[in-house]
């Protein structure tokens, strides 16, 4: 069973900095893509970020570029978002999953991100 | 990267056919077949249930489609049941390995 599970999350002050990680099991994290898509409180559906298989090719939304970082480690099966500067907008649920340029298959529980002081 | 553009509500009766629309530009929904299409219940994460524009994964009811023309790509609910009330989003992938979203679409069952 494919399972996709999102930690690192928790409440950071503006300009601080977390790490989330995406734990995958049930298949092998090389043979896919893997994205980052938020969601803010009662907000809808944004992409943040991809990684393609091996990492050589990544992509982000203008709201997170220069200050988020997205990496693999696919002997571990885990995708990683470093997120610097944080600022108030980023606070919003942190979605990976799966998917090409077909669309987004498996995903997570997402794991929350607040940034307040 | 602009949202793309959805309407916020939509409304049907049961049986009937509803039909959300997604509008982008030549940059997105209308320089490609990869348009994707989510349901999302509340407290839940999205479901995948229409991909490549018009293709239904597994398990997902012949009562989803997807169409797209230009610029605009189109869900359509047919055969409205109670259980479709919730929000949809789509997304269209933008070239050089960005996507986008659109703002979502709150589906009432009347």
């Amino acid at each position: 069973e494919v399972q996709l599970v999102e930690s690192g999350g928790g409440l950071v002050q503006p300009g601080g900095s977390l790490r989330l990680s995406c734990a995958a099991s049930g298949f092998t994290l090389s043979s896919y893509w893997m994205h980052w898509v938020r969601q803010a409180p009662g907000k809808g559906l944004v992409w943040v970020s991809l990684s393609d298989n091996d990492g050589s090719n990544t992509g982000y939304a203008d709201s997170v570029k220069g200050r988020f970082t997205i990496s693999r480690d696919n002997a571990k099966n885990t995708l990683y978002l470093q997120m610097n500067s944080l600022r108030a907008d980023d606070t919003a649920l942190y979605y990976c999953t799966t998917g090409g340029s077909s669309g987004f298959e498996y995903w997570g529980q997402g794991t929350l991100v607040t940034v307040s002081s | 990267q602009s949202a793309l553009t959805q309407p916020r509500s939509v409304s049907g009766s049961p049986g009937q056919s509803v039909t959300i629309s997604c509008t982008g530009t030549s940059s997105d929904v209308g320089g490609y077949n990869y348009v994707s299409w989510y349901q999302q219940h509340p407290g839940k994460a999205p479901k995948l249930i229409i991909y490549d524009v018009s293709k239904r994964p597994s398990g997902v009811p012949d009562r989803f489609s997807g169409s797209k023309s230009g610029n605009t790509a189109s869900l359509t609910i047919s055969g409205l049941q109670a259980e479709d009330e919730t929000d949809y989003y789509c997304c269209s992938f933008a070239g050089s390995y960005t996507w986008v979203f659109g703002g979502g679409t709150k589906l009432t069952v009347l």
